[in-house]
């Protein structure tokens, strides 16, 4: 069963407006920890955002926030007043576990944002 | 150094030939993964350390597949008899192990910039 779903494969923002990229995920483990990637062309993965289960209020890093929706298991990352250096490949991801602990992290399929001028 | 070091960026071999990829992680960072990425798709899971031993290696997809760290620092990952099906983007990535609570416990992965295998 797949741990981690991205439903939308491709996204289009106008430049400047929010975005909402979705999260689903699938763990009967109470404590995990959720992340935010950002892989633009070049490759490299790029940290964004980071929450843990335990967290009793949604994460923000400047521009992006996590709305964590722990009921619904959902981790969707938004994206306020988007630039056109945001179009890249994004990807959730989960490590089961105290996150103290260390220990992989399963990524989902990725949704690619493009940000439209 | 700065960041995940891997080599080679680039990789093209043919099929049966033996092939090692290397990563060096960020000074002072205990644990060190290793992901492989085909086209379009997520990073999957290979192997992690921590430290010196493979704390989880239930991603090798088969006995083709080995990975060492014997200093607990550089690592590599050693594919036998390559096949087609083997060409991916590999990623290494690294963290400082920390029994912090909250943020700084998160242990957030930094990734290199991949090695790319291309097998002929």
């Amino acid at each position: 069963a797949q741990k981690i779903t991205q439903t939308q494969p491709g996204m289009f923002v106008q430049e400047k407006e929010a975005v909402t990229l979705d999260c689903t995920y699938d763990t009967s483990d109470p404590s995990y920890g959720l992340f935010w990637y950002k892989q633009p062309s070049s490759g490299e993965m790029i940290f964004l955002i980071y929450q843990g289960s335990y967290d009793q209020q949604n994460a923000t890093e400047g521009r992006y926030s996590l709305n964590f929706q722990k009921a619904r298991k959902s981790a969707n990352l938004v994206i306020s007043a988007s630039q056109l250096g945001d179009s890249a490949m994004y990807f959730c991801a989960m490590r089961e576990g105290a996150n103290n602990q260390g220990g992989k992290l399963i990524f989902g399929q990725g949704t690619e944002l493009s940000v439209k001028p | 150094g700065a960041g995940v070091s891997q080599t080679p960026s680039n990789k093209v071999t043919e099929k049966g030939k033996y092939v090692e990829l290397r990563c060096d992680p960020i000074s002072g960072h205990t644990a060190l993964y290793w992901y492989r990425q085909s086209l379009g798709q997520g990073p999957e899971f290979l192997i992690y350390f921590q430290g010196t031993g493979a704390a989880d290696d239930s991603g090798l997809p088969n006995d083709r597949f080995f990975a060492v760290r014997p200093e607990g620092s550089v690592s590599t990952l050693k594919i036998q008899r390559t096949e087609r099906g083997d060409s991916a983007v590999y990623l290494c990535a690294s963290s400082v192990q920390t029994l912090d609570r909250g943020k700084a416990g998160a242990n957030v992965l930094t990734f290199g910039a991949g090695s790319r295998l291309t097998v002929l």
